[in-house]
């Protein structure tokens, strides 16, 4: 198993472009999320899913749009980048059923810079 | 939203010494996860240990241990033993009744040789 894969890993941005962090799992975790961590602040939720089809938004959501059309994929679009959206961003997932442990199992990060 | 609260920014612990690192939070949920994840420089989130807030008994993982006290709404990580590879940003997370999972905002742990 690969576990949560992220990609890319680093990205340069101009003000104004836009971008598609890309996430996938394969193990059949129903739930999906994303967060951005900027220093000092911890990890903030911008976007999550409870399974394909269903999205919601998180603490922070704006300037970022997602979908998730399969169990295994939820990419996250940025729109009209801004500086500050200047940021790691993780894809975490995790399976929340009966019997599980439910932890969030996390990618290994997209570092992004807007200039 | 749920808050989770970490007050120390910074710690430090020698070799083979005991460090204690702090966490609260805020709910009014009585059914919930919470979890400590090691971050170390390579980025990776790695969980360290969780607790279910329905047991009473404090989970343990080897050095790792924490101190649950739910009506404090405190849960604070025991590393014993310290090791170098132990230096590392430490979080502590939240996971709802609604399953998200909230964060504090970390303790960067430094271990002197």
């Amino acid at each position: 198993n690969a576990g949560v894969t992220q990609t890319p890993k680093f990205r340069i941005l101009k003000i104004g472009q836009s971008m598609t962090l890309q996430c996938a799992q394969d193990m059949n975790h129903n739930y999906m999320y994303w967060y951005r961590q900027d220093p000092g602040m911890g990890l903030k939720l911008i976007y999550y899913s409870v399974g394909a089809g269903i999205t919601d938004k998180g603490e922070v959501p704006n300037g970022y749009n997602v979908s998730r059309s399969t169990t295994e994929d939820f990419p996250l679009r940025l729109e009209l980048a801004a500086p500050s959206q200047t940021s790691v961003y993780f894809c975490a997932s995790s399976y929340i059923g009966q019997g599980k442990k439910a932890e969030a199992f996390f990618g290994q990060g997209t570092r992004l810079t807007v200039v | 939203a749920q808050t989770v609260t970490q007050s120390q920014p910074e710690m430090s612990v020698q070799e083979a010494e005991t460090v204690t690192l702090s966490c609260t939070y805020d709910t009014s949920e009585s059914d919930y996860y919470l979890f400590w994840y090691k971050q170390p420089p390579s980025r990776q989130m790695i969980l360290v240990i969780r607790q279910e807030a329905y047991k009473q008994q404090n989970a343990t993982e080897n050095r790792f241990s924490v101190n649950f006290q739910k009506a404090a709404k405190s849960f604070s990580l025991k590393i014993s033993d310290s090791q170098l590879g132990d230096a590392a940003m430490y979080f502590c997370a939240y996971r709802s009744t609604g399953n998200q999972f909230y964060f504090g905002t970390g303790t960067s742990l430094t271990v002197i040789p």
